[in-house]
């Protein structure tokens, strides 16, 4: 069945370090692609999202690209600043609203 | 953008009490709301999928008489815990979906959550 895999958390970075979250996914056809964010005692923001391949998605400095030869979509940031602490989340949609979940990324950045 | 409200944000109730958690699309119609329970340190589980004006879906595993999901309208969907053990404290999110057009790109909208606490 589709499937999504993040890299196990926590990441640890300091302060205008680049970032990058790795996200691998399974599933037949093709599938939408999103990066969730969750600050600390709160629900889940959209953050962006791809829906055919070679599209990037962006917002807020963070990129990342519908790669289907590789069926990923890394997360990136070129300089991460302490407010972007959070739990990132990799998930996709084949069309029928259920979205698959990553097991979500914990981000800790250091003054 | 599309804002989804849930409310109350923080519970903390008896054993044995029922709580209810609305969660209200503000600005777009939500045909399709989803409950989602998210456990410390883990990802979300779908608990159920409710469409407007028809009985949720649940999923496999999730007790139906436990967890009462109704969806009156295309703008509010509620969840109610009953009779609430300790065992339920969990943090509750629902998000929305608008299911009009093509749906294949259309991202879930999520509440803040709920934190629920049973003493």
């Amino acid at each position: 069945g589709d499937s999504v895999t993040q890299m196990e958390g926590p990441v640890t970075l300091s302060e205008e370090a680049f970032l990058t979250i790795n996200c691998t996914y399974t599933a037949t056809g093709y599938p939408s692609l999103f990066w969730y964010v969750q600050y600390p005692g709160e629900g889940l923001q959209l953050l962006l999202k791809a829906t055919k391949a070679d599209d990037k998605g962006s917002n807020k400095g963070f990129e990342a690209t519908y790669r289907k030869e590789t069926t990923s979509f890394h997360l990136e940031k070129g300089s991460v600043q302490v407010s972007d602490s959070a739990v990132y989340f990799c998930a996709l949609s084949r069309g029928n609203y259920q979205l698959i979940w990553g097991a979500g990324t914990k981000l800790i950045i250091k003054p | 953008g599309a804002v989804v409200s849930q409310h109350p944000s923080r519970v903390i109730c008896k054993s044995g009490t029922s709580v209810k958690i609305e969660c209200r699309s503000l600005d777009f119609q939500a045909t399709t709301m989803f409950w989602y329970r998210q456990f410390p340190k883990k990802s979300l589980m779908l608990m159920a999928t409710s469409n407007e004006g028809s009985k949720a879906t649940y999923e496999q595993g999730v007790e139906k008489d436990k967890f009462l999901i109704n969806h009156a309208s295309l703008t509010l969907s509620t969840l109610t815990v009953t009779s609430a053990h300790p065992e339920d404290s969990s943090f509750y999110i629902c998000s929305a979906q608008d299911m009009t057009g093509d749906i294949s790109n259309q991202p879930q909208h999520f509440g803040d959550g709920t934190r629920l606490s049973i003493l």
